[in-house]
Parts: C-alpha cells; sequence; structure tokens
C-alpha cells in the first residue's frame, strides 16, 4: 500500500517569501502524487498532479512540485507567497494501477505573515 | 456545471440516529468516492464506487453504508450514529484520469 508524509503540521513564511511545503511517499508500484489545497470550510482543490510524464510539475496559483524518485520526495513550492495562499495543504498518493485507493496526508497549514 | 454537490452543508444526530448524506454529481464520471476528514489526520476513505451498481470498501467502512443506483448519486448512510463518527464528511468524483474532484463537505456532530 501506498502512503504519504507531511513534514511540519504549521509553515509560517512572510509575504514574498519562499513557501517550501514538504511531502515524501512510500509506494511498492509507480505512484501517482497529487497536492490540494483546502480553503477555510471548502472541499479540496487540485493544485497539480504527476502522473509519471514531465518530473516537475507546474500548477495553478503559481505553485510547482517536483517528483524526485531518489528521495522518494514530491515538495511543493512557491517562489514568493501571497496572502491569498494561506490554507491548509494536502499531498496525497494512488498506484497507477489502484487509483481508487487515495492516500493523504495529515496536511500543512500555511501562514502567510503580512 | 454544478460539480459534485452535497447535502446537507451541517447536522447535529444524537447517538443512535440515522441519516443519509447525500451526493451527487453533474460531470458523468464513474468513479465516485466518500471521505471524512479529522482533524490533523488528513482524509480517509469510507466507501467508493466504480459505476451505478458497484461498490467497495474503503479504509474506514465501519457504520456506514453506500448506494450507486445511478451515474450521478452516491447516497452515504449513517446507522446508529456514534460520537466517533462526528467529522468532516466529503464526496469526490473524477473520470479514467487519476484527479479527484471534490465536493464543499458535510460537517456532521454526533452528541
Amino acid at each position: 500500500a501506498q502512503s504519504v508524509t507531511q513534514l511540519g503540521s504549521h509553515v509560517s513564511v512572510s509575504e514574498g517569501a519562499l513557501v517550501l511545503l514538504r511531502c515524501n511517499y512510500s509506494s511498492s508500484v509507480p505512484p501517482y502524487l497529487f497536492w490540494y489545497v483546502q480553503y477555510p470550510n471548502q472541499g479540496l482543490q487540485l493544485l497539480l498532479k504527476y502522473t509519471s510524464a514531465a518530473t516537475l510539475v507546474k500548477g495553478i496559483n503559481g505553485f510547482e512540485a517536483e517528483f524526485k524518485k531518489s528521495e522518494t520526495s514530491f515538495h511543493l513550492t512557491k517562489p514568493s507567497a501571497h496572502m491569498s495562499d494561506a490554507a491548509e495543504y494536502f499531498c496525497a498518493v494512488t498506484g497507477k494501477n489502484n487509483n481508487n485507493d487515495m492516500r493523504f496526508g495529515a496536511g500543512t497549514r500555511l501562514t502567510v505573515k503580512p | 456545471n454544478a460539480g459534485v454537490t452535497q447535502t446537507p452543508k451541517f447536522r447535529i444526530l444524537k447517538i443512535g440516529q440515522s441519516m443519509t448524506l447525500q451526493c451527487t454529481q453533474d460531470m458523468n464520471h464513474n468513479y465516485m468516492y466518500w471521505y471524512r476528514q479529522d482533524p490533523g489526520m488528513g482524509l480517509k476513505l469510507i466507501y467508493y464506487s466504480v459505476g451505478a451498481g458497484i461498490t467497495d470498501k474503503g479504509e474506514v467502512p465501519n457504520g456506514y453504508n453506500v448506494s450507486r443506483s445511478t451515474t450521478e448519486d452516491f447516497p452515504l448512510r449513517l446507522e446508529l450514529a456514534a460520537p466517533s463518527q462526528t467529522s468532516v464528511y466529503f464526496c469526490a468524483s473524477r473520470t479514467g484520469f487519476a484527479e479527484q474532484y471534490f465536493g464543499p463537505g458535510t460537517r456532521l456532530t454526533v452528541t
């Protein structure tokens, strides 16, 4: 079975600073990897996904993530944080041959300070 | 398209009561899912369906039931509600591509 671990339940950055949210995965089969964002009292919205094409994936709102097989990582970055980026972020994984079993990390709450 | 819709938005149940959480999608997706989200725990899969008439258990199915009589609807039934079922419930759907589309959630409290 696959799983993801998000390092850091809370991350705080200043507006304009680099955002780095960490995700490591464990999978016995080639994975699909995702980052979702959740704003307060809303559902999850897809930021970006990795499905074995390019290892550097660009998403919405200026976010991107790089799939590194050697490090089993899929960290999310944004060069310059905006106040509107404050939300909870979830990393998720499925196996290519069993993508009904999506496993989520515990989430990282991003705070952006003015 | 409305996407994935869920009703109700909020509900308070007494221990032992039953209720059905409704989920409808208008994207003609075959695959549908129910998750629960507990604080600090991420989302856990309760049940899923790969098409009308086909359902299967996820990671945490105990205390829940589902049915899928149409492509659009995937209701989640709670029988004999317990405090441990206090959570936020999300429905999601997808096509053959990998990503899932989520509804806005139902916040359930069992007291």
